[in-house]
């Protein structure tokens, strides 16, 4: 079974500081999403890493995927409030038919003036 | 183009109740999904279809819960008899292949309440 997990789980940061929230996940996969959730909303899908070295940059946020070591980070560039949001990874089963997601337990960050 | 629509955004009702979520998925996904998002256990994947077909339904609770999608544009989530566990809020999401770079679109969920 797939298992995936997320730390922090909540992460208070001050507005311009950097932070790395880490996804690690159990069995071989090679696809990886990243998914932002405000308050009462819905999933925004973030970033879609495909392949081992993977790295995607929008705004603030950068994200890799390190196949090997089962591992993605999402990094937080000089944090600004609008960032505040709960971050979920999910990854995606090697079963040949569809993107079968496991989510992480996400992240809670707060960015606090 | 829409996004992936659910109706209703709110349900309250009673214990017993039979409660049906619906989903319209975005025109040309051939694959939809049912999460459930609850503080204790996360998002959970229920089922997904594939080009209407039921594939995967493990994560189904149990038998109150049936799903179906009758055709591309349509499919409903059903609970019979609920019960005050079920508590949770309902997401949608369809993508355009299963195997893909594409993520999975998401709707702005169900937010369900047994009493």
């Amino acid at each position: 079974e797939l298992k995936v997990e997320q730390n922090p789980l909540f992460l208070s940061m001050q507005e311009g500081k950097n932070y790395t929230i880490y996804c690690n996940y159990s069995t071989t996969s090679d696809r990886l999403y990243w998914y932002r959730q405000d308050p009462g909303k819905s999933l925004e899908s973030l970033f879609v890493l495909l392949s081992n070295g993977a790295v995607k940059q929008e705004g603030r946020l950068m994200a890799s995927l390190d196949t090997k070591a089962r591992l993605s980070t999402l990094h937080i560039t000089a944090a600004v409030h609008d960032l505040s949001a709960t971050y979920f990874c999910a990854v995606a089963e090697n079963t040949g038919t569809a993107s079968k997601l496991t989510f992480g337990t996400g992240t809670r960050l707060q960015v606090t003036l | 183009d829409a996004g992936v629509i659910q109706s209703p955004r709110h349900e309250v009702t009673e214990m017993g109740q039979e409660v049906t979520l619906r989903c319209k998925p975005i025109s040309g996904h051939d694959y939809l999904f049912w999460y459930r998002q609850t503080m204790m256990r996360g998002l959970e994947l229920l089922i997904y279809f594939n080009n209407n077909v039921p594939i995967d339904d493990s994560g189904m609770p149990e038998d109150r819960f049936s799903a179906k999608m009758p055709n591309a544009s349509f499919s409903t989530l059903k609970i019979q008899p609920s019960e005050p566990r079920d508590s949770a809020v309902y997401f949608c999401a369809s993508s355009p292949t299963g195997y893909s770079n594409q993520p999975q679109h998401f709707g702005d969920g169900t937010r369900l309440s047994i009493l």
